[in-house]
């Protein structure tokens, strides 16, 4: 299976400061299509998980555009551009290449 | 508005059964690829199964693989889990949702918990 490494677990923020997670793949997510099937998840406290970014960097639906996302082949990111108390939760990375489809193990965003 | 409803999780003794079932609202079910996404308490997700548009596809983790069954019903926008020769380990919240790529359409279901313990 692929083992996605996140870092770091715990992200403390400052408001309205930008904030970065990154994501390491043990190998690399370019599917036989052509696309590279790598998201990003939120999940906060007390909520189901939502997605944010699909393929590397196009956002969802709803998605504030202070999200970002970038990387290729096993290197990833994801980016905000300046934090806001709604952004609190976990944040995992995910691959959508190789089944199963697996997660990383969650970063958590705090306010400092 | 696009809705996901699970129902069927519970207290359920070790190598017991349990069928877990989310009815889907607000967009065309068939036209979509399910998932079924587990979390242990305080740990990360897993993806269990996936299940294609007209069932004719499962793929699953290795962990249930022969012990879980995924399926649907389009006519009655319902995705469905058999879990069989439930373990311990199993203990999870299971959340329903849609398996979707390369669009951006994304959605969870509320969740459903899932306790194996005697």
């Amino acid at each position: 299976d692929v083992v996605m490494t996140q870092s770091p677990l715990s992200l403390p923020v400052t408001l309205g400061q930008p904030a970065s997670i990154s994501c390491r793949s043990s190998q690399s997510l370019v599917h036989s299509d052509g696309n590279t099937y790598m998201n990003w998840i939120q999940q906060r406290p007390g909520h189901s998980p939502r997605r944010l970014i699909y393929k590397v960097s196009s956002r969802d639906s709803g998605v504030p555009d202070r999200f970002s996302g970038s990387g290729s082949g096993t290197d990833f990111t994801l980016k905000i551009s300046r934090v806001e108390a709604e952004d609190v939760g976990v944040y995992f990375c995910m691959q959508a290449t190789h089944w199963p489809w697996t997660f990383g193990q969650g970063t958590k965003v705090e306010i400092k | 508005e696009v809705q996901l409803v699970e129902s069927g999780g519970g207290l359920v003794q070790p190598g017991g059964s349990l069928r877990l079932s989310c009815v889907g609202s607000g967009f065309t079910f068939g036209n979509y690829w399910m998932s079924w996404v587990r979390q242990a308490p305080g740990k990360g997700l897993e993806r269990v199964a996936n299940i294609k548009t007209d069932g004719g596809e499962q793929y699953y983790v290795g962990s249930v693989r022969g012990r879980f069954t995924i399926s649907r019903d389009n006519a009655k926008n319902s995705l469905y889990l058999q879990m069989n020769s439930l373990r311990d380990e199993d203990t999870a919240v299971y959340y329903c949702k849609t398996a979707v790529r390369q669009l951006p359409f994304d959605y969870w279901g509320q969740g459903t918990p899932v306790i194996v313990s005697s």
